[in-house]
């Protein structure tokens, strides 16, 4: 079984300030862990992917995430947030083989002041 | 390039009536997803298919029955409509071979069952 836990269901942060939201996973085999990004009354678009090669993934519009085994964490973080970052964001695992059937967190919409 | 399009984006449906969502996807890809996504739950996985005429429940099966008529087209019936129900629905599609691990989503439809 896999879980994926969000911790915060709303982040509000400063432009300019740095942006970090947490996911921790939980997994009996070794995972495949992703971002998702949904900006308003639209669809999920891949913001990046974590899959065994290095810990620190690097993503579109200046995100990044590290993976850390010991922590079972897949923390996301922003240098210096920007207004076009205001979104509910998404963090998933799923498991190597089979379907690769995506268990979701249950999001944190971050929301970005002037 | 149109990826997962998903047909209508919005409906509104009474209570005992019947509708079917479509999703089709012109990237060749064998698998194919259908999510629901209410607010603080994420989203969760409905039915998928792993290629065409084949089908299998995800979590939260009950109340729909699926289509997979051939390799572009994931259809989701609901054969008689619940409040319950309301909710937005993504369909995704992966691919099969290189970076199989990524689902690539529609742009949702927006139901509500008064």
């Amino acid at each position: 079984a896999q879980s994926v836990t969000q911790l915060g269901s709303h982040v509000s942060v400063s432009e300019g300030a740095l942006v970090l939201l947490r996911c921790n996973y939980s997994s009996s085999v070794p995972p495949y862990l992703f971002w998702y990004v949904q900006y308003p009354n639209q669809g999920l678009q891949l913001l990046l992917k974590y899959t065994s090669a290095a810990t620190l993934v690097k993503g579109i519009n200046g995100f990044e995430a590290e993976f850390k085994k010991s922590e079972t964490s897949f923390h996301l973080t922003k240098p210096s947030a920007h207004m076009s970052d205001a979104a509910e964001y998404f963090c998933a695992v799923n498991r190597r083989g089979g379907s690769y059937q995506l268990t979701f967190g249950k999001g944190t919409k971050l929301s970005v002041i002037p | 390039n149109a990826g997962v399009t998903q047909t209508p984006k919005f409906q509104v449906l009474k209570t005992g009536q019947s509708m079917t969502l479509q999703c089709a996807q012109d990237m060749n890809h064998n698998s194919m997803y259908w999510y629901r996504q209410d607010p603080g739950m994420g989203l969760r996985l409905i039915y998928y298919s792993a290629s065409e005429g084949t089908t299998d429940k995800g979590e939260v099966p009950n109340g729909y029955n699926v289509s997979r008529l051939n390799k572009r087209e994931f259809s989701l019936r609901l054969e008689s409509a619940a409040p319950s129900q309301t909710s937005v629905y993504f369909c995704a599609s992966r691919p099969d071979y290189q970076a199989k691990n990524i689902q690539y989503f529609g742009a949702g439809t927006r139901l509500s069952v008064l």
